[in-house]
């Protein structure tokens, strides 16, 4: 059975602080992994994905994956008030059905 | 930007009823998917398709469900005598070929059952 695992929240930072969002996942053979972000009775939107062990960066967000430990994280420099949203960490192998965490909303106050 | 469309926005049916739920992926994708979420709880995967035919479905998609490629545009979802458990939102996505394509999703349909 696959599981991941993220704090539901909510998390709080100021405007203009660091984010830093956290998920822990249980099968192994996961391959491929995702960050999307939904706004309230909103779809899923893509962030970033990463799919070998270090760092990948996009513009404001950071990307950390380490198979070893099991955890994938998503950083958000510079946060904004929109980006206060629920923010959905995902896996899968190769091809296959995404397994989504609960999600941990982000609050972000100015 | 290229986007997965989904229709109708919001759908209200009686218990019991048959909906079709209905997509458009993104044109040159390969893969197709249904998702599902409940108010208030995480993104369930429903079922994948790929080449005409279900590559992978979960527990969820059980006979009450069925998904069809009717034409080179359009993915549909149909739920046969639908249930009050039913009501969420459905998601429909699409991905293209490999390993590093990710899902890109619609806006969703919400299914109300009454």
């Amino acid at each position: 059975q696959k599981e991941v695992e993220q704090n539901s929240g909510p998390l709080s930072v100021p405007e203009g602080a660091i984010a830093s969002l956290n998920c822990t996942y249980s099968d192994r053979g996961s391959q491929s992994f995702f960050w999307y972000r939904q706004y309230s009775g909103k779809s899923p939107e893509l962030i970033m994905f990463i799919y070998s062990n270090g760092d990948k960066e996009d513009g404001r967000f950071t990307a950390q994956l380490n198979k070893a430990s099991q955890y994938v994280s998503l950083l958000i420099r510079d946060s904004q008030p929109s980006d206060s949203a629920t923010y959905l960490c995902a896996l899968n192998q190769a091809g296959t059905a995404l397994i989504f965490g609960k999600g941990t909303t982000l609050s972000v106050s100015s | 930007e290229p986007e997965v469309t989904q229709t109708p926005s919001h759908q209200v049916t009686q218990m019991g009823q048959e909906v079709i739920l209905r997509c458009v992926p993104i044109s040159n994708h390969l893969y197709f998917y249904w998702y599902r979420q409940i108010l208030g709880q995480k993104v369930e995967f429903l079922v994948s398709f790929y080449n005409n035919e279900i590559s992978e479905k979960s527990e969820i998609f059980d006979d009450q469900f069925s998904v069809e490629r009717p034409d080179g545009s359009n993915f549909t979802l149909k739920i046969r005598s639908t249930k009050l458990e039913d009501s969420a939102m459905y998601f429909c996505a699409s991905s293209g070929f490999g390993d590093d394509q990710p899902q890109h999703f619609g806006d969703g349909t919400r299914l109300s059952i009454l």
